[in-house]
């Protein structure tokens, strides 16, 4: 089946740095959506982002089919942005697989 | 409707007995998903419906899991003679498949269970 990698594992900022967390899969995808799940277990939706670049406020992502990767930018972070970040990936309209998450620390 | 709800939102239950959990869809979805997460680890799928039809069971973790979608509405999942190792975070989602391409998934808020 379809892999889903996700780095870094950990990452600690101070408030207000900026932050790249990386999404790699090893196959052609439908679909692609970065989560935040937040301290009581939510999935918070981000970005649904099978190809190009979005942005909202002081995040953006961009996903490079073709290069099967996508990317989560996170600027002027802030304590509320701490928590794990996944993407996940569907492949021939079925279900969604998760990467292992990157989990987020914004120290104030 | 705002958005998918799951109850219980907790649930604790003695080894060996049967829980069943509830999830209620974004209306107008037609797919609806069900993954399982422990604790340091991302979702794990488990089943999918699509309307009323379950399209994927092979990925149940045992035969003690079993999921329905009657209406095509709500589903339920059960699982029987539970586990210490059913102790996790069960989640459900939903979204809209036109023409087999599904759009975005939205989550519900998930049932923890704890079994004692």
């Amino acid at each position: 089946g379809i892999q889903v990698e996700q780095s870094p594992p950990d990452l600690i900022l101070q408030e207000g740095a900026n932050s790249t967390l990386r999404c790699n899969f090893s196959d052609s995808v439908n679909n692609l959506q970065w989560f935040h799940q937040n301290p009581w277990g939510q999935l918070i939706n981000l970005f649904y982002i099978p190809s190009g670049t979005k942005q909202n406020g002081r995040l953006s992502a961009t996903t490079v089919a073709t290069e099967r990767y996508s990317l989560l930018y996170i600027s002027s972070s802030q304590t509320t942005d701490s928590g794990v970040y996944f993407c996940a990936v569907e492949l021939g309209g079925q279900n969604f697989v998760f990467g292992p998450g990157t989990r987020l620390s914004v120290l104030p | 409707d705002t958005g998918v709800s799951q109850n219980p939102r907790h649930k604790i239950t003695k080894r060996g007995q049967n829980v069943t959990f509830r999830c209620d869809p974004i209306s107008e979805h037609n797919r609806l998903y069900w993954y399982r997460q422990t604790l340091g680890q991302g979702p794990e799928f488990l089943t999918y419906f699509q309307n009323e039809a379950q399209l994927e069971k092979s990925r149940l973790l045992s035969d003690r899991f079993s999921a329905e979608r009657p209406k095509g509405s709500f589903s339920t999942l059960e699982i029987q003679r539970t586990e210490q190792g059913d102790s996790a975070m069960y989640l459900c989602a939903s979204s809209r498949v036109p023409g087999g391409v599904s759009t975005e998934a939205f989550f519900g808020q998930g049932t923890r269970l704890t079994v004692v």
